[in-house]
């Protein structure tokens, strides 16, 4: 079965300054998606960014990239000229790169990010 | 974009009673919806895997006689929670799947159950 870990429960980053936030999963497949989602306070659930595991080239969307090592299991978010309004819980999750089951989406822990003025 | 509207946003219930909670797919058809369930500062716990015209799979641990999951068209499941306790209350999400593998997953706005 698929796990998803991340070792902090929390961080803090200054307003402007630049975080990393980690995560590591457990698989056998070669071939799935990886994520990061935001949960505001609001509760809903944004996505961030995805990966893809047979794509080499980091994500980026903005402000926010991953480092992906797929030998070492490893998918970690940072989050450049972090603002105010970027707040929030942070999830990791793993989904199977097939239809059926493996659309399902499983999450790490959560890292709940705090910016300082 | 793609919308999933969940209903209701909150419900207060009292031990004993059951309540149904909605996903609607409003503007795709979804093959395939999951529940979620999440206690305060605590991750998302997949319940169950619903698709359309089946019988949901229910994660281990979960007890499917308790959450009832219907998922009778392609736009709507409903979770019902049967003879509430107040252990059960939590904040539930759904999601929603269109179609093929790499297709996105759209979330619902969640609900928060309150069991007195």
């Amino acid at each position: 079965a698929q796990t998803v870990t991340q070792s902090q429960p929390e961080m803090s980053v200054q307003e402007a300054e630049t975080v990393t936030l980690s995560c590591t999963y457990d698989t056998s497949e070669s071939d799935y998606y990886l994520f990061w989602y935001k949960q505001p306070p609001s509760r809903q659930m944004i996505l961030v960014i995805r990966q893809e595991a047979y794509k080499q080239q980091n994500a980026t969307e903005n402000r926010f990239s991953v480092n992906f090592q797929k030998a070492a299991k490893s998918f970690s978010l940072k989050i450049s000229d972090s603002q105010l309004g970027d707040a929030a819980m942070y999830f990791c999750a793993y989904r199977g790169f097939y239809g059926g089951a493996t659309n399902k989406l499983i999450f790490g822990t959560g890292t709940l990010l705090a910016v300082q003025p | 974009g793609a919308v999933v509207s969940q209903h209701p946003s909150r419900v207060i219930c009292k031990s004993g009673t059951s309540v149904k909670i909605e996903c609607r797919s409003l503007d795709f058809q979804a093959t395939t919806m999951f529940w979620y369930r999440q206690f305060p500062k605590q991750s998302l716990m997949l319940m169950a895997t619903s698709n359309e015209g089946s019988k949901a799979t229910y994660e281990q641990g979960v007890e499917k006689d308790k959450f009832l999951i219907n998922h009778a068209s392609l736009t709507l499941s409903t979770l019902t929670v049967t003879s509430a306790h107040p252990e059960d209350s939590s904040f539930y999400i759904c999601s929603a799947v269109q179609g093929s593998y790499n297709s996105p997953l759209h979330f619902g706005n969640g609900t928060r159950l309150t069991v007195t």
